[in-house]
């Protein structure tokens, strides 16, 4: 069974420090990883995906992430964080066999501290 | 994402009556999944439809909910009977083909309220 584990529901950082939001799978094919952001009484929107290219995501906003299979991990890093980075980051995974079902972690809320 | 749309944003519901969710997909879109998150949780798969059918409800709770996505309209996602457990933000994501997320866009959700 698929899963995704989000070490810390709740991450501090002061304004213009690093970003670093863990996330961690449990698959047993190759998956496809996902971090989606919400913002309050919102939708998620995708930020970005991995979907065994490169192993090193770009993502919006300034956001990246890297697929480490050694570690089962796909943490979500920015150099620098800004204000309206304060929001919830969900990581999920799903895999590929026809359509895919989605599994989503338990979320991890941001606060950007100025 | 705008391109998918979800109404009513907001619903209030008393215990006992139903409620109905509409979904519109993006245009060109045929594949939708419907979505709920409870109160500080992640998002929990409920229903994968395509036009007219039902691929995926193993997220569906048995009884009282149901959905539907039919050749002409939104996609309907019905809650009979409601409880105050079903309190929660039920999103909508469509995508054109079966790939599911790496190419689905996500509603803005419906907040359903029973009191």
């Amino acid at each position: 069974a698929q899963s995704v584990t989000q070490l810390g529901s709740h991450v501090s950082v002061s304004e213009g420090a690093l970003v670093l939001l863990r996330c961690n799978y449990s698959s047993s094919v190759p998956p496809y990883l996902f971090w989606y952001v919400q913002y309050p009484n919102q939708g998620l929107q995708l930020l970005l995906k991995y979907t065994s290219a490169a192993t090193l995501v770009k993502g919006i906003n300034g956001f990246e992430a890297e697929f480490k299979k050694s570690e089962t991990s796909f943490h979500l890093t920015k150099p620098s964080a800004h204000m309206s980075d304060a929001a919830e980051y969900f990581c999920a995974v799903a895999y590929s066999g026809g359509y895919q079902k989605v599994t989503f972690g338990t979320g991890t809320k941001l606060q950007v501290i100025p | 994402n705008a391109g998918v749309m979800q109404n009513p944003r907001h619903l209030v519901r008393r215990r006992g009556q139903e409620a109905r969710l509409r979904c519109s997909p993006m245009k060109g879109h045929s594949h939708v999944y419907w979505y709920r998150q409870l109160p500080e949780e992640g998002l929990k798969f409920m229903v994968y439809l395509q036009k007219e059918n039902i691929i995926d409800e193993s997220g569906m709770p048995k009884e009282r909910f149901s959905a539907e996505f039919p050749k002409e309209g939104p996609s309907i996602l019905r809650i009979q009977q409601v409880v105050r457990g079903d309190s929660a933000a039920y999103f909508c994501a469509s995508s054109r083909g079966d790939r599911g997320p790496a190419e689905a866009f996500f509603g803005q959700g419906t907040r359903l309220t029973v009191v």
